[in-house]
């Protein structure tokens, strides 16, 4: 079956501009996450979704940073203003839940944003 | 402050030899253990795991050891292969998140040379 997509899968912006991330999870996986990968660095959690709702966003670096999962499958990361340090590799990844166990991750190829 | 540390950015084996990666994390809450592989332009994928009840999971030619006492845990890759030259990343999770979120050390690249 089809893995974790994402969208675009490169992203050039000048410094100050809005931009959309997609990533469409595996079907039927009800937990969404979102990590950020700087040059160097391993990947780091910027939030979790629950079906609709952000479980845990304890990971967003401040407030330019939102994300949103409507329908519970696709979900979009929103960076606002955006800055020269926003410039990473934005990986998301997907799960079944079973909150007592850990749920095996599943990756995409993630979308390397590059600000001017 | 890292929570998950891989001190060794890269490592150099020969084909067949044995590939020992390292890890160390801080955090006691930590009960669940990773590595996951990655080749450039691609996202991780799940390698193999360690529940913190164990000292020793083995899967294939790839074996994971946890030293819950030292907060160590380490990868053993034998024979190792050309195609297992990728960054390889510890991570851990933990009942306190739910076993929600990874906290993942910086990587270490292994490069299998003929």
């Amino acid at each position: 079956g089809a893995g974790v997509s994402q969208t675009p899968s490169n992203k050039v912006t000048e410094k100050g501009k809005y931009v959309e991330l997609r990533c469409d999870p595996i079907s039927g996986h009800t937990a969404l996450y979102w990590y950020r990968q700087s040059l160097g660095q391993g990947p780091e959690f910027l939030i979790y979704f629950q079906g609709t709702g952000a479980a845990d966003d304890s990971g967003l670096p401040n407030d330019r940073f939102f994300a949103v999962r409507p329908e519970g499958s696709v979900s979009t990361l929103k960076i606002q203003r955006t800055e020269r340090g926003d410039s990473a590799v934005y990986l998301c990844a997907s799960s079944l839940t079973d909150p007592s166990s850990y749920n095996e991750q599943f990756f995409g190829p993630g979308t390397r944003l590059t600000v001017l | 402050d890292q929570q998950v540390k891989q001190n060794s950015p890269s490592l150099s084996v020969q084909e067949g030899r044995i590939s020992i990666l390292n890890c160390d994390y801080t955090n006691s809450m930590f009960d669940y253990f990773l590595w996951y592989k990655k080749y450039p332009a691609e996202g991780p994928t799940f390698l193999i795991s360690i529940s913190s009840i164990k000292d020793k999971n083995e899967d294939g030619r790839f074996t994971v050891f946890l030293n819950k006492s030292a907060k160590h845990l380490s990868l053993h890759i034998v024979p190792s292969q050309p195609g297992d030259s990728a960054v390889y990343f510890c991570a851990a999770s933990g009942l306190n998140s739910g076993y929600s979120t990874l906290t993942f050390g910086k990587g270490t690249m292994l490069l299998v040379s003929p």
